[in-house]
């Protein structure tokens, strides 16, 4: 299958600090990805689509200037979370969707990137 | 968004005994996939089902959509340790969003 790839996996950070996590589609262009929030044993939580060369679209309840998405290329979408409160702590995961025939799109996830905000 | 329900929460089994995981929902999926997570990993995609009435079979799992394309089913034959983890039906559904289950902790006890 098509590979995601996340970066960092890990991120601990202050308070009040910002972190980037990058997201690449490594072998296919992606002019479709998304982010998702998951926690403790729980299912995905979408929190934004991002779109290559225009503005992300955000999910209701996720805070645009807090989460700042950057789709610069059709492999690349970025996370910014500003100013990290410890509420923030998460497992941030990345999706690129790689369209398909017909109704055969599929969406493939990256590892995750694990944020821990102190 | 359109909702996926999944059933069980949690399965805890026997090596060797077979179990299902169903996904179900009131709207019609353009496509359901089935993902495996294991913990602090991202979700590996298994199968992508596409046809009403499709069944595909991977190895010792079987996934099967409905008629309707409204529910799924994912059955594994003879589970094996290595099955352990958590299961997750996702639908693309109208709005062009993959709708993701709640997820079925998969427990497999040697």
């Amino acid at each position: 299958g098509a590979v995601v790839s996340q970066h960092p996996s890990r991120v601990i950070c202050k308070s009040g600090t910002s972190v980037k996590i990058e997201c690449r589609s490594l072998d296919f262009q992606a002019t479709t990805m998304f982010w998702y929030r998951q926690f403790p044993k729980k299912s995905l939580m979408l929190m934004a689509t991002s779109n290559e060369g225009s503005k992300a679209t955000y999910e209701q309840g996720v805070e645009k200037d807090k989460f700042l998405i950057n789709h610069a290329s059709l492999t690349l979408s970025t996370l910014t979370v500003t100013s990290a409160h410890p509420e923030d702590s998460s497992f941030y995961i990345c999706s690129a969707r790689l369209a398909g025939p017909g109704s055969t799109d599929t969406q493939y996830f990256g590892p995750g990137t694990r944020l821990t905000v102190l | 968004t359109q909702l996926l329900e999944q059933s069980p929460q949690f399965l805890s089994i026997q090596e060797g005994e077979n179990l299902t995981v169903y996904c179900n929902s009131s709207s019609v999926f353009s496509s359901l996939q089935w993902y495996r997570q294991e913990p602090g990993e991202g979700p590996v995609l298994l199968v992508t089902v596409v046809t009403g009435g499709e069944v595909k079979k991977l190895k010792r799992l079987t996934f099967q959509f409905g008629d309707a394309r409204k529910d799924s089913s994912l059955h594994i034959t003879a589970a094996q340790p290595g099955d352990t983890g958590l299961y997750l039906c996702a639908g693309f559904g109208n709005d062009y969003k993959l709708s993701f289950g709640a997820g079925t902790t998969v427990t497999v006890r040697a």
